[in-house]
């Protein structure tokens, strides 16, 4: 199994120019979420998703856009970029067993933007 | 309410020694505490996790303390290797699994 992939490793864009940045995984989680890391700050979730068809706001979703057509594919757009979103961006998955609080989150190996 | 405050924000230990993390919430709705481990370069990958319910978790020379009435959680590292060096984060679960995320802490075991 790959685990959760994401491409691409490192990007810089100008300002108000788009990308997406892929996220896939192989383990069937249902649940997927987007993370925002910046240096001392800790994770901040954008988007999160709870099924294929499903998503939600996180805590941070602003200038960011989600889908989730399949389960596998968890792709997050950036619109007209600007510099607050230069950060460390990681994608991960979970399946929460039911009945129970628990929830391993695994993570991607993240990319890293830069908005110039 | 909805913040985790994590301390210190960076941790310097001799090789052999007691790591210790402390993490404090404020919402009674938090019901799962997990920590997780972030080495330079990666994703972060969860170390050990806690109940509420529960006041202490060991796995190997890791444990999490919870004090529930105090609203605190702590993860204590005993016999420190070099080898456990990485930053390392608290977090804690709302009822539909969001996370929410303290700040970190790096810390670094010096051989």
């Amino acid at each position: 199994n790959a685990g959760v992939t994401q491409t691409p490793k490192f990007r810089i864009l100008k300002i108000g120019q788009s990308m997406t940045l892929q996220c896939a995984q192989d383990m069937n989680h249902n649940y997927m979420y987007w993370y925002r890391q910046d240096p001392g700050m800790g994770l901040k979730l954008i988007y999160y998703s709870v099924g294929a068809g499903i998503t939600d706001k996180g805590e941070v979703p602003n200038g960011y856009n989600v889908s989730r057509s399949t389960t596998e594919d968890f792709p997050l757009r950036l619109e007209l970029a600007a510099p607050s979103q230069t950060s460390v961006y990681f994608c991960a998955s979970s399946y929460p067993l039911a009945g129970g609080p628990e929830n391993e989150q695994f993570f991607g190996p993240g990319t890293r933007l830069t908005v110039l | 309410q909805q913040q985790v405050k994590q301390s210190p924000q960076s941790l310097i230990v001799q090789k052999g020694g007691i790591s210790i993390i402390n993490c404090a919430y404020e919402n009674t709705a938090f019901d799962y505490f997990p920590w997780y481990q972030q080495f330079p370069g990666k994703g972060p990958a969860l170390l050990i996790a806690i109940r509420p319910d529960v006041s202490e978790k060991k796995e190997g020379r890791f444990t999490i303390s919870f004090n529930k009435s105090a609203k605190q959680f702590s993860l204590h590292i005993m016999d420190s290797q070099p080898g456990d060096s990485a930053t390392y984060f608290c977090a804690a679960s709302l009822i539909n699994y969001q996370l929410i995320w303290g700040a970190g802490t790096k810390l670094i075991i010096k051989p």
